[in-house]
């Protein structure tokens, strides 16, 4: 079975772009989820999705925003980058909305310049 | 709100030596508890769970961690480390609702093994 696919691996984008990062989920895993890891923060959580959902969010600014399609891939968009944002993006899937265990992806490493 | 502490942020160890790796959380709804490793350039790779059962749970690569509700504490240990061994280790809380699902991670641990 493929584990999680996160595209591209790497990226570099100046200040003031927008990206937009992909997720690919372990086949038949319905629910999605996003995390920035930084040296000074760690890995902190950005939003979950569920059958197209979202359902949870965590505490950054309206400039991270995400979607799901109905085959369980996910996009996240960063909008107007900022020098802060280049991070370790993460991607993980979990089979149902009543397990907790996730499987990651590789990772997206983005650097803002 | 749930918070997971990695009492050391970095662990030397000799190649063949036991090692512990420390972690306590604070949980105030049911308790899933998790160790991933993550190697340079790399994601996040499930080492071992506890959902519930057993409170030893062994993993892959030979670790095991033993949960301790009255201690709030989930350490990750292995009796023999190899050089490939090193890497990063987190220990994260999941915090499992109706409405979905987030890991509260901890600073992470550095292991790094000397041959």
């Amino acid at each position: 079975k493929a584990g999680v696919t996160q595209t591209p691996r790497y990226l570099i984008k100046t200040r003031g772009q927008q990206v937009t990062l992909s997720c690919s989920p372990i086949s038949g895993h319905r629910s999605v989820s996003w995390y920035q890891q930084t040296p000074g923060q760690g890995l902190q959580f950005l939003f979950e999705y569920f059958s197209e959902t979202q359902r949870n969010k965590g505490n950054f600014p309206g400039r991270f925003s995400g979607r799901q399609f109905s085959n369980s891939r996910s996009e996240m968009n960063v909008s107007t980058l900022e020098l802060g944002d280049s991070a370790l993006y993460l991607c993980a899937s979990r089979p149902t909305g009543l397990n907790p265990e996730a499987f990651f992806g590789q990772g997206t490493r983005l650097t803002v310049v | 709100a749930q918070s997971v502490t990695q009492l050391d942020s970095q662990v030397p160890v000799f190649e063949e030596a036991p090692v512990e790796l420390r972690c306590n959380y604070s949980s105030s709804v049911s308790v899933y508890l998790f160790w991933y490793v993550q190697y340079p350039n790399q994601g996040l790779q499930l080492l071992l769970k506890y959902l519930s059962g057993s409170t030893l749970v062994k993993g892959i690569n030979g670790f095991e961690a033993e949960f301790n509700k009255s201690q709030t504490s989930f350490h990750l240990r292995k009796p023999s480390v190899h050089i490939s061994d090193t890497a990063e280790y987190f220990c994260a809380v999941s915090d499992l609702t109706n409405t979905g699902n987030q890991f509260y991670f901890g600073t992470g641990t550095s292991l790094t093994v000397i041959p």
